[in-house]
Protein backbone atom coordinates (compact mmCIF):
# COMPACT_ATOMS: atom_id res chain seq x y z
CA UNK A 1 0.00 0.00 0.00
CA UNK A 2 0.98 3.78 -0.47
CA UNK A 3 3.26 5.14 2.80
CA UNK A 4 5.50 8.17 3.60
CA UNK A 5 8.86 7.63 5.23
CA UNK A 6 10.55 11.12 6.85
CA UNK A 7 13.98 10.93 8.17
CA UNK A 8 14.49 10.47 12.11
CA UNK A 9 14.80 13.19 13.93
CA UNK A 10 14.96 15.00 16.54
CA UNK A 11 16.74 17.31 14.44
CA UNK A 12 18.74 20.41 16.77
CA UNK A 13 19.54 22.89 14.64
CA UNK A 14 21.39 27.04 16.13
CA UNK A 15 19.39 29.61 14.95
CA UNK A 16 19.77 30.47 11.28
CA UNK A 17 21.09 27.10 10.19
CA UNK A 18 19.84 25.45 6.86
CA UNK A 19 17.53 22.87 7.24
CA UNK A 20 16.64 20.08 5.43
CA UNK A 21 13.93 17.08 6.48
CA UNK A 22 13.86 14.16 4.12
CA UNK A 23 10.90 12.40 2.75
CA UNK A 24 9.99 9.73 0.12
CA UNK A 25 6.80 7.93 -0.88
CA UNK A 26 5.58 5.00 -2.61
CA UNK A 27 1.81 5.32 -4.15
CA UNK A 28 0.23 3.50 -6.53
CA UNK A 29 -1.22 6.40 -8.00
CA UNK A 30 -0.90 9.95 -8.87
CA UNK A 31 -0.80 11.28 -5.24
CA UNK A 32 -0.52 15.13 -4.15
CA UNK A 33 2.17 15.76 -1.24
CA UNK A 34 1.90 17.65 1.75
CA UNK A 35 4.02 19.40 4.95
CA UNK A 36 1.95 19.98 7.86
CA UNK A 37 3.41 21.21 11.21
CA UNK A 38 2.42 20.52 14.72
CA UNK A 39 2.88 22.89 17.39
CA UNK A 40 3.72 22.21 20.95
CA UNK A 41 0.39 21.98 22.60
CA UNK A 42 -1.12 22.24 19.02
CA UNK A 43 -3.16 20.56 16.51
CA UNK A 44 -1.98 20.43 12.91
CA UNK A 45 -1.33 23.19 10.77
CA UNK A 46 -0.76 22.48 6.74
CA UNK A 47 2.53 24.16 5.70
CA UNK A 48 2.81 23.58 2.41
CA UNK A 49 1.65 21.34 -0.56
CA UNK A 50 2.44 20.59 -3.94
CA UNK A 51 -0.10 18.26 -6.43
CA UNK A 52 1.56 17.53 -9.40
CA UNK A 53 5.54 16.44 -10.68
CA UNK A 54 7.95 19.39 -10.19
CA UNK A 55 5.39 21.87 -8.39
CA UNK A 56 7.06 23.41 -5.71
CA UNK A 57 4.93 24.30 -2.65
CA UNK A 58 6.37 26.82 -0.47
CA UNK A 59 5.39 29.23 2.81
CA UNK A 60 6.78 31.26 5.70
CA UNK A 61 10.24 30.39 4.07
CA UNK A 62 9.81 26.68 3.59
CA UNK A 63 9.61 24.60 -0.01
CA UNK A 64 9.32 21.40 -0.84
CA UNK A 65 9.61 20.10 -4.80
CA UNK A 66 7.85 17.15 -5.92
CA UNK A 67 10.29 15.46 -7.02
CA UNK A 68 8.68 11.99 -9.13
CA UNK A 69 11.48 10.85 -10.59
CA UNK A 70 13.12 10.03 -6.66
CA UNK A 71 9.41 9.35 -5.07
CA UNK A 72 10.76 12.50 -2.99
CA UNK A 73 9.36 16.05 -1.44
CA UNK A 74 12.20 17.26 0.94
CA UNK A 75 11.60 20.06 3.16
CA UNK A 76 14.37 23.13 3.08
CA UNK A 77 14.32 26.50 4.57
CA UNK A 78 17.74 28.50 4.21
CA UNK A 79 17.28 29.88 7.86
CA UNK A 80 15.36 28.51 10.74
CA UNK A 81 14.54 30.43 13.73
CA UNK A 82 13.76 29.54 17.32
CA UNK A 83 9.98 29.87 16.72
CA UNK A 84 10.14 26.94 13.58
CA UNK A 85 10.35 24.34 16.79
CA UNK A 86 8.04 21.53 16.05
CA UNK A 87 7.36 18.21 14.80
CA UNK A 88 6.45 18.05 10.87
CA UNK A 89 5.09 16.11 9.01
CA UNK A 90 5.01 14.82 5.67
CA UNK A 91 1.72 13.22 3.82
CA UNK A 92 0.25 12.04 1.11
CA UNK A 93 -3.01 11.59 -0.80
CA UNK A 94 -4.54 9.95 -3.75
CA UNK A 95 -8.13 11.64 -5.19
CA UNK A 96 -8.99 7.69 -5.91
CA UNK A 97 -8.66 6.74 -2.14
CA UNK A 98 -10.95 9.07 -0.72
CA UNK A 99 -8.16 11.93 -0.28
CA UNK A 100 -7.65 10.44 3.07
CA UNK A 101 -4.18 11.56 4.13
CA UNK A 102 -1.11 9.18 4.73
CA UNK A 103 1.59 10.63 7.24
CA UNK A 104 5.14 9.55 7.54
CA UNK A 105 6.25 9.37 11.34
CA UNK A 106 7.08 13.26 12.04
CA UNK A 107 10.20 14.91 12.26
CA UNK A 108 11.04 16.75 15.43
CA UNK A 109 13.04 19.95 14.87
CA UNK A 110 14.71 21.65 18.03
CA UNK A 111 15.94 25.15 17.16
CA UNK A 112 18.60 26.64 19.98
CA UNK A 113 19.64 30.01 19.93
CA UNK B 1 -14.72 30.77 9.67
CA UNK B 2 -13.67 29.62 13.24
CA UNK B 3 -11.78 26.47 12.02
CA UNK B 4 -12.38 22.85 13.17
CA UNK B 5 -13.10 22.44 17.02
CA UNK B 6 -13.15 19.55 19.06
CA UNK B 7 -14.89 18.68 22.23
CA UNK B 8 -13.77 17.91 24.73
CA UNK B 9 -10.14 18.42 24.42
CA UNK B 10 -9.37 16.47 27.06
CA UNK B 11 -10.95 12.95 28.13
CA UNK B 12 -9.72 10.52 31.16
CA UNK B 13 -11.71 7.25 31.53
CA UNK B 14 -11.71 4.28 33.06
CA UNK B 15 -11.01 0.83 31.12
CA UNK B 16 -14.87 -0.25 30.47
CA UNK B 17 -16.34 2.86 30.03
CA UNK B 18 -17.90 4.64 26.96
CA UNK B 19 -16.68 8.01 25.44
CA UNK B 20 -18.00 10.33 22.65
CA UNK B 21 -16.37 12.89 20.65
CA UNK B 22 -17.44 15.52 18.66
CA UNK B 23 -16.05 17.93 15.63
CA UNK B 24 -17.27 20.56 14.07
CA UNK B 25 -15.91 21.49 11.23
CA UNK B 26 -15.88 24.43 8.83
CA UNK B 27 -19.30 24.85 7.57
CA UNK B 28 -18.82 24.62 3.48
CA UNK B 29 -16.85 21.48 4.00
CA UNK B 30 -18.35 18.21 2.83
CA UNK B 31 -15.63 15.70 3.88
CA UNK B 32 -14.65 15.13 7.49
CA UNK B 33 -12.37 12.76 8.48
CA UNK B 34 -10.83 10.99 11.77
CA UNK B 35 -7.51 10.28 12.17
CA UNK B 36 -5.76 8.84 15.40
CA UNK B 37 -2.45 9.87 16.64
CA UNK B 38 -0.40 7.95 19.19
CA UNK B 39 2.62 9.02 21.08
CA UNK B 40 5.41 9.77 18.69
CA UNK B 41 3.77 9.41 15.61
CA UNK B 42 2.51 10.43 12.99
CA UNK B 43 -1.77 10.33 12.59
CA UNK B 44 -3.68 7.00 11.15
CA UNK B 45 -7.08 7.63 9.49
CA UNK B 46 -9.71 5.68 11.20
CA UNK B 47 -12.80 6.67 8.21
CA UNK B 48 -14.21 9.69 7.01
CA UNK B 49 -18.01 10.93 5.85
CA UNK B 50 -19.01 12.53 2.62
CA UNK B 51 -22.24 14.80 3.79
CA UNK B 52 -23.70 12.19 5.94
CA UNK B 53 -22.41 9.02 4.31
CA UNK B 54 -19.70 6.99 5.72
CA UNK B 55 -17.65 6.08 2.73
CA UNK B 56 -14.79 4.38 4.34
CA UNK B 57 -13.82 2.83 7.42
CA UNK B 58 -9.89 1.54 8.55
CA UNK B 59 -9.04 -1.90 9.74
CA UNK B 60 -7.96 0.56 12.79
CA UNK B 61 -11.40 0.55 13.63
CA UNK B 62 -12.41 -2.13 15.69
CA UNK B 63 -17.05 -2.96 16.22
CA UNK B 64 -16.27 -0.81 19.62
CA UNK B 65 -15.72 2.29 17.52
CA UNK B 66 -18.85 3.68 15.38
CA UNK B 67 -18.62 7.20 13.97
CA UNK B 68 -21.46 9.53 13.11
CA UNK B 69 -22.31 12.31 10.87
CA UNK B 70 -26.32 13.50 10.66
CA UNK B 71 -27.50 15.74 8.29
CA UNK B 72 -23.66 15.97 6.97
CA UNK B 73 -22.57 18.52 9.57
CA UNK B 74 -20.70 17.98 13.23
CA UNK B 75 -19.93 14.27 13.60
CA UNK B 76 -19.20 12.16 17.10
CA UNK B 77 -16.62 9.45 17.48
CA UNK B 78 -18.18 6.86 20.11
CA UNK B 79 -15.70 3.84 21.60
CA UNK B 80 -17.43 1.74 23.58
CA UNK B 81 -15.37 -0.48 25.79
CA UNK B 82 -12.71 1.50 26.42
CA UNK B 83 -9.63 -0.10 26.63
CA UNK B 84 -5.89 0.90 27.69
CA UNK B 85 -4.48 0.40 23.76
CA UNK B 86 -7.32 3.56 22.51
CA UNK B 87 -5.27 6.01 24.49
CA UNK B 88 -4.89 8.68 21.80
CA UNK B 89 -5.06 11.71 20.30
CA UNK B 90 -8.18 11.80 18.16
CA UNK B 91 -7.67 14.29 15.15
CA UNK B 92 -10.60 15.12 13.33
CA UNK B 93 -10.05 17.43 9.90
CA UNK B 94 -12.49 18.37 7.40
CA UNK B 95 -12.10 19.61 3.50
CA UNK B 96 -14.11 20.55 0.78
CA UNK B 97 -14.24 17.99 -2.45
CA UNK B 98 -14.55 21.02 -5.29
CA UNK B 99 -11.03 21.00 -5.68
CA UNK B 100 -9.04 18.27 -7.49
CA UNK B 101 -7.25 17.48 -4.36
CA UNK B 102 -8.65 18.98 -1.57
CA UNK B 103 -6.93 20.52 1.70
CA UNK B 104 -7.35 18.97 4.95
CA UNK B 105 -8.11 21.32 7.54
CA UNK B 106 -7.08 19.78 11.36
CA UNK B 107 -8.72 20.14 14.78
CA UNK B 108 -6.89 20.30 17.99
CA UNK B 109 -7.81 16.98 18.46
CA UNK B 110 -8.82 15.02 21.60
CA UNK B 111 -6.52 13.67 24.19
CA UNK B 112 -7.44 10.07 25.71
CA UNK B 113 -6.77 8.77 28.44
CA UNK B 114 -8.12 5.50 29.76
CA UNK B 115 -6.80 4.42 33.17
Amino acid sequence: GDSVTQMEGPVTLSEEAFLTINCTYTATGYPSLFWYVQYPGEGLQLLLKATKADDKGSNKGFEATYRKETTSFHLEKGSVQVSDSAVYFCALSTYNQGGKLIFGQGTELSVKP
Amino acid sequence: DTGVSQNPRHKITKRGQNVTFRCDPISEHNRLYWYRQTLGQGPEFLTYFQNEAQLEKSRLLSDRFSAERPKGSFSTLEIQRTEQGDSAMYLCASSYTGQYQETQYFGPGTRLLVL
